[in-house]
């Protein structure tokens, strides 16, 4: 069974930078039929997608976050990271780790339990 | 403001069906296949269908989506209490090369 579990600090500093890390167990991370992905939810809304890695560390990131994030992967460790820069409060949020499927159609099929961020001095 | 157009709430009575609209645009929905989510208060998100009509294995076949032109749709047959919980479409968007969700659907069940 697969299994994602996300890592970071529960509290960021405006305007310091959010590390996060998502480790994934069960299958492999370096397989093609694969990407990996993170998305957030703030308090109380909805999904926005932040972006993915494939295996080989192409990135894929939405436009409108695109200027503050980076992300990598490491597949010797198992894990894939999420950095967003110059943060304020607007980027209080869950954060999610996801399994993307690729093969054809796309699909975010395995979800990590989410890791709570709070940006706030 | 999301890409993708949900109803914010739905509801219907136990036993009842209910279907929850999707609308999005060419460069997402009409071109590529429709997930649907269904996220309980304070967990994460759970894939509910796949490629507009597929069914992840444990998910009740209560569940069925569809999917024409630029619009999909999540219906719920023989509804349940337990069914009281967020819903969210997603897709792939060619223009912006990544994931567009809609806002979130809350089913009431009265």
């Amino acid at each position: 069974q697969v299994r994602l579990q996300e890592s970071g600090p529960g509290l960021v500093k405006p305007p310091e930078t959010l590390p996060l890390t998502c480790i994934v167990s069960g299958d492999s991370i370096r397989s093609s039929s694969y990407s990996w992905a993170w998305i957030r939810q703030p308090p109380g809304k909805g999904l926005e997608w932040i972006g993915s890695v494939s295996y080989s560390g192409t990135t894929y990131y939405n436009p409108s976050l695109k200027s503050r994030v980076t992300i990598s992967i490491d597949t010797s460790k198992r894990q894939f990271s999420l950095r967003i820069s110059s943060v304020t409060a607007a980027d209080t949020a869950v954060y999610y780790c996801a399994r993307e499927w690729i093969q054809l159609w796309h699909r975010l099929d395995y979800w990590g339990q989410g890791s709570l961020v709070t940006v706030s001095s | 403001q999301s890409v993708l157009t949900q109803p914010p709430s739905a509801s219907g009575t136990p036993g009842q069906r209910v279907s929850i609209s999707c609308s999005g645009s060419t460069s997402n929905i009409g071109s590529n296949a429709v997930t649907w989510y269904q996220q309980l208060p304070g967990t994460a998100p759970k894939l509910l269908m796949y490629d507009n009509n597929q069914r992840p294995s444990g998910v009740p076949d209560r569940f069925s989506g569809s999917k024409s032109g630029t619009s999909a749709s999540l219906a719920i047959s023989g509804l349940q209490s337990d069914d009281e919980v967020d819903y969210y479409c997603a897709t792939w968007d060619d223009s912006l090369d990544g994931w567009v969700f809609g806002g979130g659907t809350k089913l009431t069940v009265l």
